[in-house]
């Protein structure tokens, strides 16, 4: 079975691009997790879809980022423009329904703006 | 404010020198604690979930215990491809579907 998997796995831009993240959960998972962990911090919470539904946005740091996730399957992360500060790593992660606290992990985009 | 403490930061060991990484953690509700394992440049791999306090999970090397107010993550007998870095994070029933992570220990097992 197929891991989550992220694309890119690195992605290099200059502040006020945009750049597109994209995620692939694993199959049959309806639940999916952004998370970003800038330098020197923890892993921080974004946001959950439940199928296409935003669950829970609570920890999307402002307007300039937006998630899609567009008939339940793969979800995009956009940020636009993109800021010196949105430099981190940014994990996708799925889990198979609401009572399942398992969270399985993508190996995450390295972002870097310059 | 649901919070998450980790210690040590980093902790280097012999091989077969066996030892425990904390996890000390503030919640209102626990769901789940859980542990990872996060090898450099990849993703978190799960390993563990404990749900209440009492409860015990082994893997291989690993045996993971949980209390009211910490976990521990013991290791036995370590070897080098136990090198990692090791997370511990919360789901409380006030943070809905988040979970909350610690900042991690970075295990390094001498050969």
């Amino acid at each position: 079975e197929a891991g989550v998997t992220q694309f890119p796995s690195h992605s290099v831009i200059e502040k006020g691009q945009t750049v597109t993240l994209r995620c692939d959960p694993i199959s049959g998972h309806d639940n999916l997790y952004w998370y970003r962990r800038v330098m020197g911090k923890e892993i921080k919470f974004l946001l959950h879809f439940v199928k296409e539904s935003k669950q829970d946005e609570s920890g999307m740091p402002n307007n300039r980022f937006l998630a899609e996730r567009t008939g339940g399957t793969y979800s995009t992360l956009k940020v636009q423009p993109a800021e010196l500060e949105d430099s981190g790593v940014y994990f996708c992660a799925s889990s198979q329904d609401v009572g399942s606290y398992e969270q399985y992990f993508g190996p995450g985009t390295r972002l870097t703006v310059t | 404010e649901d919070q998450v403490t980790q210690s040590p930061e980093a902790l280097r060991l012999q091989e077969g020198e066996s030892s425990s990484l904390n996890c000390s953690y503030t919640v209102s509700g626990l769901r789940g604690l859980f542990w990872y394992r996060q090898d450099p440049g990849k993703g978190p791999e799960f390993l563990f979930t404990l749900y209440s306090a009492g409860e015990e999970k082994e893997k291989e090397r690993l045996k993971a215990t949980l209390t009211k107010k910490e976990s521990f993550l013991h290791i036995t007998a370590p070897k080098p491809e136990d090198s990692a870095t090791y997370l511990c994070a919360v789901s409380g029933y006030s943070s809905a579907s988040k979970i909350i992570f610690g900042s991690g220990t970075r295990l390094s097992i001498r050969p």
